[in-house]
């Protein structure tokens, strides 16, 4: 156990919809990062927060958007769904600002299925 | 686009093999290479950090090692059990972040028979 916790596990929704994917790292851990997991493609890293505030983005979609809160947990939200969408979405967290260097903790993940 | 390859894509060896596999990556701009164990219906769990050329870390019966200079890390396992059976990923960090944070191979397999 990582200590990153994310809800829900599972997600089925349809297309056009928008769903919330919730995540809250380990005690002590300031930077959050969101990785896509897609069918035969690699982790893809889509954007990272450190305390509130977004430090990186990789290649997430207009559609989706995130936010790390007060209390540090994180939410990414993922709008007007389609069917490429459907994935494994992990969130990860570490100390630091410089998570390159930092070991990142991942959450179980969240499998989102788009029908 | 900066790309992280890991080969191979994957390997069944028997139990009791030593076995190694490699991940390459950009030799320009290196910052940090991570590695991760990923197992079936599990997050992937940090193996190592490596930052220096020339490093080489060990985490019991695995270690890895790190040439920055051609590009290239080595992951070994020494005397392969069934509980190692998993997915080894690599990740990669260009310093300055080019592309935001880490990026990660598309990993290797690892499945070992008893």
């Amino acid at each position: 156990d990582s200590g990153v916790t994310q809800t829900p596990k599972h997600l089925i929704t349809a297309t056009g919809q928008r769903v919330t994917l919730r995540c809250s790292p380990r005690s002590g851990d300031l930077s959050v990062y969101w990785y896509q997991q897609s069918l035969d493609q690699g982790l893809q890293f889509l954007i990272q927060y450190y305390n509130g505030e977004e430090r990186a983005k990789g290649n997430i979609l207009e559609r989706f958007s995130a936010q790390q809160f007060p209390d540090l947990h994180s939410e990414l939200n993922l709008s007007s769904l389609e069917l490429g969408d459907s994935a494994l979405y992990f969130c990860a967290s570490s100390q630091r600002l410089a998570g390159g260097r930092d070991t990142q903790y991942f959450g179980p993940g969240t499998r989102l299925t788009v029908l | 686009i900066l790309n992280v390859e890991q080969s191979p894509q994957s390997l069944h060896v028997q139990e009791g093999d030593s076995t190694n596999f490699t991940c390459s990556f950009p030799s320009s701009n290196f910052y940090a290479l991570h590695w991760y164990r990923w197992e079936t219906a599990k997050s992937p769990e940090a193996l190592f950090v490596m930052t220096l050329n020339g490093d080489e870390k060990k985490k019991g019966r695995i270690s890895a090692t790190l040439n920055t200079k051609e590009g290239y890390s080595y992951l070994y396992i020494k005397g392969s059990q069934p509980e190692d059976s998993a997915t080894y990923l690599c990740a990669f960090m260009e310093y300055g972040g080019s592309q935001g944070n880490l990026i990660f191979g598309k990993g290797t397999k690892l499945s070992v028979k008893p």
